[in-house]
């Protein structure tokens, strides 16, 4: 079956732009996780939904990042005012029922901030 | 603060070597332990770890959790060239993976 699909896969943005990251999870996942993933490093944590509820936005870097899944499947990731050390690959997983269980990564969205 | 320290950061072996990963880590409230194989996308799970002692297997892939000593394993054995590839420990607490740098392999025909 169809996997994690994010888009774009690739987005180069201005300093100061606004920018909207897309994940569609696997069919009938109920978690949704995004991490940030800088070069050399393991992910890093941003968010946590269980369907459309925000259960953990603890690694949110700063109130630029916001994160929404308002019907429960589509999630978005909006960055405000990117900075350069917005640069990554955010990565965005989901899970069958909670978090307790495994998660599927979808492959990422580059972002640059020139 | 999470701790989690993969070790070697990286190595290189000849196809059909065997190779072993350890994954330390100190976090709180740990839940499992999660295996992922990452080449130049996302990266794919392997193995999900929550009991001590009992090792799991696919294929030429294994892993084990120690929950007293807070290590993982991960072994490869005859090895391929496509194992090559970066392997990311991440123990699950709370509502989140917390992961390590990973180990980089790099198999040699």
């Amino acid at each position: 079956g169809a996997g994690v699909s994010q888009s774009p896969r690739y987005k180069v943005a201005k300093r100061g732009q606004d920018v909207a990251l897309r994940c569609d999870p696997i069919s009938g996942h109920v978690s949704l996780f995004w991490y940030q993933q800088a070069l050399g490093q393991g992910p890093e944590f941003l968010t946590y939904f269980q369907n459309e509820a925000q259960l953990d936005k603890s690694g949110l870097p700063s109130d630029r990042f916001f994160a929404e899944r308002p019907e429960g499947s589509v999630s978005t990731l909006k960055i405000q005012r990117t900075q350069q050390e917005d640069s990554a690959v955010y990565l965005c997983a989901s899970g069958k029922r909670d978090s307790t269980y495994e998660q599927y990564f979808g492959p990422g969205t580059r972002l640059t901030v020139t | 603060e999470d701790k989690v320290v993969q070790s070697p950061l990286s190595l290189v072996v000849h196809e059909g070597d065997t190779v072993t990963l350890n994954c330390s880590y100190e976090v709180t409230n740990f839940r499992s332990l999660l295996w992922y194989k990452q080449e130049k996308k996302a990266p794919t799970f392997l193995f999900m770890l929550t009991s001590s002692g009992i090792e799991k297997k696919s294929g030429r892939l294994s892993s084990i959790l120690d929950k007293k000593e807070l290590f993982s394993i991960l072994n490869i054995t005859a090895t391929q060239t496509g194992d090559s590839a970066v392997y990311l420990c991440a123990p699950l607490r709370d509502n989140r993976l917390a992961f390590g740098k990973g180990n980089q392999v790099v198999v040699i025909p």
